[in-house]
């Protein structure tokens, strides 16, 4: 089975940027999308077919991929935007996640 | 308001048994493809099943070795799960999902969980 790999945790500065990566051999033939979940609260879809915002989302959040990596990017970080962020993608007919990302304001 | 509500969850001693619950609201559910995904203590999101509109198309991790049935009832806007011989490691936060594929051609395995509900927490434990 495929796996996800994405860092721990990646820090900011508010109104930087901050890139989340996810990595997986599954991502070359496959979409990713990703999750914010802040404490407490369940997941909420911010990119789905690697580039694309579900409506409402701010436009700060984006997504891109290339080769077998995916980056979530948000642009003039916010500290609303704390959160544990995870990628996902389908291995065959089976939703596989990454681990998670601790993102951190500070 | 589109929304899944779950309930069910609760503590369970090891080999027993539970169903939860996932009313929807807001959306035809009877379009669209469901699922359920669980969060352990350590925030791993692990995929458990999917089940189509008709319930003709089901898909279960393979780690769960058939514990767990997901079911629904369209006329109810409901989906469920049933879990077996429950263990300690099935304690989680078990949420519901909806799968944003709404064509004959879903799923397409490129499909993201778009709207989820609030979570029901399980324990498993003596």
């Amino acid at each position: 089975s495929y796996e996800l790999t994405q860092p721990s945790s990646v820090s900011v500065s508010p109104g930087q940027t901050a890139t989340i990566t996810c990595s997986g051999d599954i991502l070359g033939k496959k979409f990713t999308s990703w999750y914010q979940q802040k404490p407490g609260q369940s997941p909420v879809l911010v990119v789905y077919q690697d580039t694309k915002r579900p409506s409402g989302l701010p436009e700060r959040f984006s997504g891109s991929k290339s080769g077998n990596t995916a980056t979530l990017t948000i642009r003039g970080t916010q500290a609303m935007d704390e959160a544990d962020y995870f990628c996902q993608a389908w291995d065959r007919s089976a939703a596989i996640f990454g681990g998670g990302t601790i993102l951190t304001v500070i | 308001q589109v929304q899944l509500v779950e309930s069910g969850g609760g503590l369970v001693e090891p080999g027993g048994s539970l169903r939860l619950s996932c009313v929807a609201s807001g959306f035809a559910f009877n379009d669209f493809y469901m699922g359920w995904i669980r969060q352990g203590p350590g925030k791993i999101l692990e995929w458990i099943s999917f089940i189509s509109p008709g319930s003709t198309n089901k898909n279960y991790a393979e780690s769960l070795q058939g514990r767990f049935a997901t079911s629904r009832d369209n006329a109810k806007n409901s989906l469920f799960l049933q879990m077996s011989r429950l263990r300690a490691e099935d304690t989680a936060v078990y949420y519901c999902a909806r799968l944003d594929c709404i064509n004959d051609s879903c799923p397409t395995y490129d499909d993201a969980f778009d709207i989820w509900g609030q979570g029901t927490t399980v324990t498993v434990s003596s």
